[in-house]
């Protein structure tokens, strides 16, 4: 298993700012990934990071808005730029181990950054 | 993509099994059936998974249909400390990495 620790917990942002999240695995993972959730609403992927590469975004999310950094197998980074209201919500990042047979893997999941912005 | 479809919501009486009902009819020979719950203000956490025979684990238990178009996670006892919402994913074994698809889920209250 894996345990995942994010930073900030919470904040409260003015528009037009940007904020950046941490997510610190305990162990050496290969595939991590953003989601994004916002209140009563399921989780949406925004991007997935994978170490050495640049990330790969869904539709509907860009680089400007939602860079993104893998440094190394246990770190990422999730900014959110020039935030607006629409941006409140639950960031939360995953990881996995992205083995050869993806279809037995766990995605491990953070606790998540509550993000408003006033 | 396989589609899942879950109730909404569903309750519960405390230290009563549970049946989370899920449906993939379009589910693939390869599709593993995977389920994941998410308590309140936590991020998901894996419960259990499968591919053609029924599975047992210590938080519960995943009984897959014989042709494999639906699957139910059983809760043995709920506890209150169950309820949150239980998200059912299909993920495919071939075609290398694919992403995780989170739909609506079914939103669990126990009741005490």
């Amino acid at each position: 298993s894996a345990v995942i620790s994010q930073k900030p917990s919470r904040d409260i942002c003015q528009r037009g700012t940007s904020l950046t999240i941490q997510c610190q695995v305990d162990s050496q993972v290969t595939m991590m990934f953003w989601y994004r959730q916002q209140p009563g609403q399921s989780l949406t992927l925004i991007a997935t990071a994978n170490q050495g590469s640049e990330a790969t975004y869904e539709s509907g999310f860009v680089i400007d808005k939602f860079p993104i950094s893998r440094p190394n197998l246990t770190f990422s980074t999730l900014t959110v730029s020039n935030m607006s209201p629409e941006d409140s919500s639950i960031y939360l990042c995953s990881a996995e181990w992205g083995l050869a047979g993806a279809g037995t893997d766990t995605q491990y999941f953070g606790p998540g950054t509550r993000l408003t912005v006033l | 993509d396989a589609k899942t479809t879950q109730p909404n919501s569903m309750e519960s009486n405390e230290e009563e099994p549970v049946h989370l009902p899920c449906n993939h009819s379009t589910i693939s020979g390869t599709d593993y059936i995977h389920w994941y719950r998410q308590l309140p203000s936590q991020g998901p956490e894996y419960v259990i998974h499968g591919l053609t025979s029924n599975v047992n684990n210590r938080m519960a238990s995943l009984a897959i249909a014989e042709d494999r178009k639906s699957s139910t996670l059983i809760l043995h006892r709920a506890t209150l400390r169950d309820a949150a919402v239980y998200y059912c994913i299909l993920r495919d074994a071939i075609g290398g990495y694919q992403k995780v698809t989170f739909g609506i889920g079914t939103k669990l209250q126990v009741i005490p």
